[in-house]
């Protein structure tokens, strides 16, 4: 039973460039949440998909949008990456209505603006 | 603003030593989280606490959430190299259950040969 996967593990961009992640969640698992880990700080809630819309969203601007398909994937995008865009992005999934169980994380995409 | 702190956030301790971290909380929730994070790694789920006066042990963890004082702690007894590594608290502040987490500063453990 794979886990909750992702890709690219690593990423190098230049400032302005834009960016796509991407998310398989856990099998059985229909509901994605986006996740941003700076260096030495927790994990940072972005945004969550849920039935191919978004349902939640932290305090991250527009540059920041996403999307997820009917096999419950999901991407993430960032446009005009910034030098503090710079993180550790962390894909999560869940199955709804199951709400005594926890998020299962994805080993994440590091990714470094320069 | 919701706020979840944990202290301390740097902890060096000797094998085979107590110690507890704990977790604060600004925000009425009865769902916190426990996660550990290797360095580069991500992180791996450790207990579930979804009411006032819950208490869950694993190994050298125990984990017990006090939902009036916002308060959680993580317990480490007789600790040992392996415990080494960061660990988050984590709450569950949506109102329908979909799993929005505010993640805790985190506490970062050296335990010392």
């Amino acid at each position: 039973d794979a886990g909750v996967t992702q890709s690219p593990t690593h990423l190098i961009k230049t400032r302005g460039q834009q960016v796509t992640l991407r998310c398989s969640p856990k099998s059985g698992h229909d509901t994605v949440s986006w996740y941003q880990q700076a260096l030495g700080q927790g994990p940072q809630f972005i945004f969550q998909y849920y039935e191919e819309e978004e349902r939640q969203r932290g305090n991250f601007p527009d540059r920041f949008s996403g999307h997820q398909f009917p096999n419950y994937s999901s991407e993430l995008n960032v446009n005009a990456l910034l030098l503090g865009d710079s993180a550790l992005y962390l894909c999560a999934s869940s199955e709804t209505g199951n709400w005594d169980s926890p998020l299962h994380f994805g080993n994440g995409t590091r990714l470094t603006v320069t | 603003e919701l706020k979840v702190e944990q202290n301390p956030l740097f902890l060096s301790m000797q094998e085979g030593k107590n110690y507890t971290i704990y977790c604060n909380y600004s925000t009425t929730s009865d769902r916190l989280y426990w996660y550990r994070q290797d360095p580069g790694k991500s992180l791996e789920s450790l207990f579930v606490l979804l009411s006032n006066g819950a208490v869950k042990q694993e190994g050298r963890l125990m984990a017990s959430l006090d939902t009036k004082a916002r308060l959680s702690t993580l317990h480490i007894t007789a600790a040992v190299h392996d415990l080494s590594a960061t660990y988050f608290c984590a709450v569950d502040i949506s109102t329908s259950g979909t799993y929005k987490y505010i993640f805790g500063t985190g506490t970062r453990l050296k335990v010392l040969a």
